[in-house]
């Protein structure tokens, strides 16, 4: 059974960078099939994309986050991760790392069918 | 931005149909899932590619497409069918995930 694991800091100083990783075990992070994503909900609100990797390192980004975004990929140790910088009190969330399924040929970003735990990163100092 | 709407609440009594629906100008062309979250819980997918149904979901979910409109029916409604419901799909191109703003069912 596929397993998603999210780890880092609960709480990060406002202007300062957010990192975390995604554990995968269970199965391959290097299968040519999915992408693998990030996906972040502010307390009492809805969910929002954040961006999705493949082993290769190809990534797609919000659109409304990408300048502030990086994510990056260690197939050795089947880990995927995110950093956000300059952070506000508006990027505290619970943070979901999650198995993207996609059309690799042409690629066309589909549907998250496995999800970690979610973590919750608050922005405060 | 690409926007994927959806009403905020929805509300029916138990055993009854209840109906979610998600308006995107792009879902004519792309394909709509459907998340189950309850609190303090990730969300699960329950429907994909308009009208799939994953190996463990219900039967009494289903999903349906009809021009820039998809709909989550749930048929009979049961007590543990509370919870968010969420729409998500891709904007024209295929390469920018959206969600809906997430629809609260609650079963009176």
């Amino acid at each position: 059974q596929l397993q998603l694991q999210e780890s880092g800091p609960g709480l990060v100083k406002p202007s300062e960078t957010l990192s975390l990783t995604c554990t995968v075990s269970g199965g391959s992070i290097s299968s040519s099939s999915y992408y693998w994503g990030w996906i972040r909900q502010p307390p009492g609100k809805g969910l929002e994309w954040i961006g999705s990797i493949y082993y290769s390192g190809s990534t797609y980004y919000n659109p409304s986050l990408k300048s502030r975004v990086t994510i990056s990929v260690d197939t050795s140790k089947n880990q995927f991760s995110l950093k956000l910088s300059s952070v506000t009190a508006a990027d505290t969330a619970v943070y979901y790392c999650a198995r993207h399924n996609v059309e690799v040929f042409g690629v066309v970003l589909l549907y998250f069918d496995y999800w970690g735990q979610g973590t919750l990163v608050t922005v405060s100092s | 931005s690409y926007e994927l709407t959806q009403p905020p609440s929805v509300s029916v009594s138990p055993g009854q149909t209840a109906r979610i629906t998600c308006s995107g100008d792009a879902l004519p062309k792309q394909y709509a899932y459907w998340y189950q979250q309850k609190p303090g819980q990730a969300p699960v997918l329950v429907i994909y590619k308009d009208s799939e149904r994953p190996s463990g979901i219900p039967e009494r979910f289903s999903g349906s497409s009809s021009g820039t409109t998809v709909t989550l029916t749930i048929s009979g409604v049961q007590a543990e069918d509370e919870a968010d419901y969420y729409c998500q799909s891709a904007d024209s191109s295929g390469t920018s995930v959206v969600f809906g703003g997430g629809t609260k069912l609650t079963v009176l």
